[in-house]
């Protein structure tokens, strides 16, 4: 069955430092990767995507993300967070072919940012 | 200029009531989805139109029901709402069917009394 998984429901970090979600698909192919960020009271909102090439991917707000096929990982990273990082993060996956193509969804990622 | 608006950003009623909600996108694309989110943040997408086309129609009760008069209106009007049908509902929007990208409106947040 195709799926996201997201594993960490909520993660806390200070302010400045690193962050990881992460994000594991089951798939039949390779799908194409997303991942968005929902601020409070928002709506949803593109970081970036992953559909060939370079496996690492660079993203708005200073966010990348990993492609790893051996895992069927999609990992998304910031080197420094800030406050306004505080979110809700979403992974999910489409399909790379046919017309009518739907987004799996992960659970999502509560990221709560300490001063 | 928001590029894709939701009306009304909050709904309060009754069960039994029947209410719409309307979407609109200015960012001239053809493909227009909605979705709703659960209190637990789970997305599941409902109904997706292109060019004024249903092309997904998801396991959803008949009283939901979506209307697109044009390729940049998409609403959704509920009959005999139930408590269950509270919840966040997005509309969203892409530029073709592909749907590689979806622009997202703020959500109507529905609340059944």
């Amino acid at each position: 069955a195709q799926s996201v998984t997201q594993p960490d429901i909520h993660i806390t970090v200070s302010e400045g430092a690193s962050l990881e979600l992460r994000c594991n698909y089951s798939y039949g192919a390779t799908p194409y990767l997303f991942w968005y960020v929902q601020s409070p009271g928002q709506g949803l909102q593109l970081l970036l995507k992953y559909f060939s090439g370079d496996t690492l991917v660079q993203g708005i707000k200073g966010f990348e993300a990993e492609f790893k096929r051996s895992q069927s990982s999609f990992n998304l990273r910031k080197p420094s967070v800030h406050w306004s990082d505080a979110a809700e993060y979403f992974c999910a996956v489409g399909p790379r072919a046919g017309n009518n193509r739907k987004l799996i969804w992960g659970l999502g990622t509560s990221l709560a940012v300490n001063p | 200029d928001t590029a894709v608006s939701q009306t009304p950003k909050y709904l309060v009623t009754q069960m039994g009531n029947d209410k719409s909600i309307k979407c609109e996108q200015n960012l001239g694309h053809d493909t227009m989805y909605w979705y709703k989110q659960d209190s637990k943040k789970f997305l599941k997408i409902m109904f997706s139109y292109n060019n004024k086309e249903l092309i997904i129609n998801e396991t959803v009760p008949n009283r939901f029901s979506p209307k697109s008069p044009d390729k940049a209106h998409l609403n959704l009007h509920i009959n005999s709402l139930e408590l269950g049908d509270s919840a966040v509902y997005f509309c969203a929007s892409s530029k073709d069917r592909a749907g590689t990208e979806a622009f997202f409106g703020q959500g109507t947040r529905l609340t059944v009394v």
